[in-house]
């Protein structure tokens, strides 16, 4: 089994700060890792996703986030946030020789820019 | 490329009523779908997989008979939430995912989702 923890339930900041939102998971066998982004009423978006390779993954909307294997974590980092970056974001994994490809997801991180 | 559609973007129905969601991989064929449902404030909880052709695979504690799950193309999968409840009063999120074969191969290693249903049960 496999399961994700983000460590900070909402996380505000002023706009054009950097900001870092943490992502750690546990499981016993080798991961895909993922970030969504979900503002209000709609759908998840991808941010970026960490298949294999370089363990540095640069996203959409100036996002990047580190696999680091060691500490089992997957933070998300952008340099200078946006008010538009405000919504919910999610870090989910999936087991990387699964069938069925399924994700869990970790319990979200609000993220509130302030002007 | 790789966009999901569902229908309706939201819904409200009395109590007892059933109610039907639809979700469409507009430019891909799905191989696979999965059904979530989201609290206000809480994170996606997967409800079911399924794939082409076969029998919905239920996540444990999701009753099959309330929530039928039909994928009976590679492109269009449905929920239907049976005699609904004010309980039952959530959104909806659908996802799907392509094959590993050919060109799809870019849809195959990622889920990507619908916008969501919201369902309010009077």
């Amino acid at each position: 089994a496999q399961s994700v923890t983000q460590l900070d339930s909402q996380v505000p900041v002023f706009e054009e700060a950097p900001v870092e939102l943490r992502c750690n998971y546990s499981s016993s066998v080798s991961v895909y890792l993922f970030w969504y982004v979900q503002y209000p009423n709609q759908g998840l978006q991808l941010l970026l996703k960490y298949l294999s390779g370089s363990t540095l993954v640069k996203g959409i909307n100036g996002f990047e986030a580190e696999f680091n294997k060691s500490q089992t974590s997957f933070h998300l980092r952008k340099p200078s946030v946006h008010i538009s970056d405000t919504a919910e974001y999610f870090c989910a994994v999936c087991h990387s020789g699964g069938s069925n490809y399924k994700l869990t997801f970790g319990k979200g991180t609000l993220l509130t820019v302030n002007p | 490329g790789a966009v999901v559609s569902q229908h309706p973007s939201w819904v409200i129905c009395k109590s007892g009523t059933s109610v039907k969601i639809e979700c469409r991989s507009l430019d891909f064929q799905a191989t696979t779908m999965f059904w979530y449902r989201q609290f206000p404030k809480q994170s996606l909880m997967l409800m079911a997989t399924s794939n082409e052709g076969s029998k919905a695979t239920y996540e444990q504690g999701v009753e099959k008979d309330k929530f039928l799950i039909n994928h009976a193309s590679l492109t269009l999968s449905t929920l239907t939430v049976t005699s609904a409840h004010p309980e039952d009063s959530s959104f909806y999120i659908c996802s799907a995912r392509g094959s590993a074969s050919g060109r799809q191969y870019v849809t195959y290693n990622e889920q990507f989702f619908g916008p969501g249903t919201r369902l309010t049960v009077l």
